[in-house]
């Protein structure tokens, strides 16, 4: 069965950096894109990232871009996301999610999520 | 494009049906999405491409609209339904999510 365990969370201060990654298990990892999408305490969800299956292109959220950085190791069956210059509004649960295969091309599995908490 | 969602809370009881709408500030097309979540739960697909039943939803979910209006129906509200619910589109980057739909018990 198809599973996603996001880890790396945690305490960090502003202006710094953090990187969260997602073990994938049960399906063919390389032929997938992946997205993180995250959820600030007691909010909705905000798209935060997309990689295609090869690594070849990436999108980002508006307010994230610069700043956060998608990435995967398909040898691995790891997603990664690095997160630089970090703002209290980053503080969120962060959830990877697997893209669909056409035609259903949105998040049909997600993992249950890592808490980043950006305080000084 | 901004996607809203109305109600933001829907207080029903069970066997009722619920209807929540998502309207997007532009065209999406058909290229809308909604997930439910569940307290506690990570968000699990319901509809995708409008009106289109992901694996293992139950019949009583159902999607319609295109371009800029969009509904969830949900025919006869059964105690597991009392979520919150997302749309999402994915006809213009960045992707996007609604505010979200809270169907309470009433």
């Amino acid at each position: 069965q198809v599973q996603l365990v996001e880890s790396g969370g945690g305490v960090v201060q502003p202006g710094r950096s953090l990187r969260l990654s997602c073990a994938a298990s049960g399906f063919t990892f390389s032929a997938y894109g992946m997205h993180w999408v995250r959820q600030a305490p007691g909010k909705g969800l905000e798209w935060v990232a997309i990689i295609w299956y090869d690594g070849s292109k990436t999108f980002y959220g508006d307010s994230v871009e610069g700043r956060f950085t998608i990435s995967r190791d398909n040898s691995k069956n790891t997603l990664s996301l690095q997160m630089n210059s970090l703002r209290a509004e980053d503080t969120a649960l962060y959830y990877c999610a697997r893209e669909g295969s056409d035609p259903i091309k949105y998040s049909d599995y997600w993992g249950q999520g890592t808490l980043v908490t950006v305080s000084s | 494009i901004v996607l809203t969602q109305s109600p933001a809370t829907l207080s029903l009881s069970p066997g009722e049906r619920a209807t929540l709408s998502c309207r997007a500030s532009h065209s999406v097309s058909i290229y809308l999405a909604w997930y439910q979540q569940r307290p506690g739960q990570a968000p699990r697909l319901l509809i995708y491409d409008a009106s289109n039943r992901a694996t293992g939803i139950p019949a009583r979910f159902s999607g319609s609209g295109s371009g800029t209006d969009f509904i969830l129906t949900i025919s006869s509200l059964e105690p597991e339904d009392f979520a919150v619910y997302y749309c999402q589109q994915r006809s213009n980057w960045p992707l996007t999510f609604g505010g979200g739909t809270k169907v309470e018990i009433k």
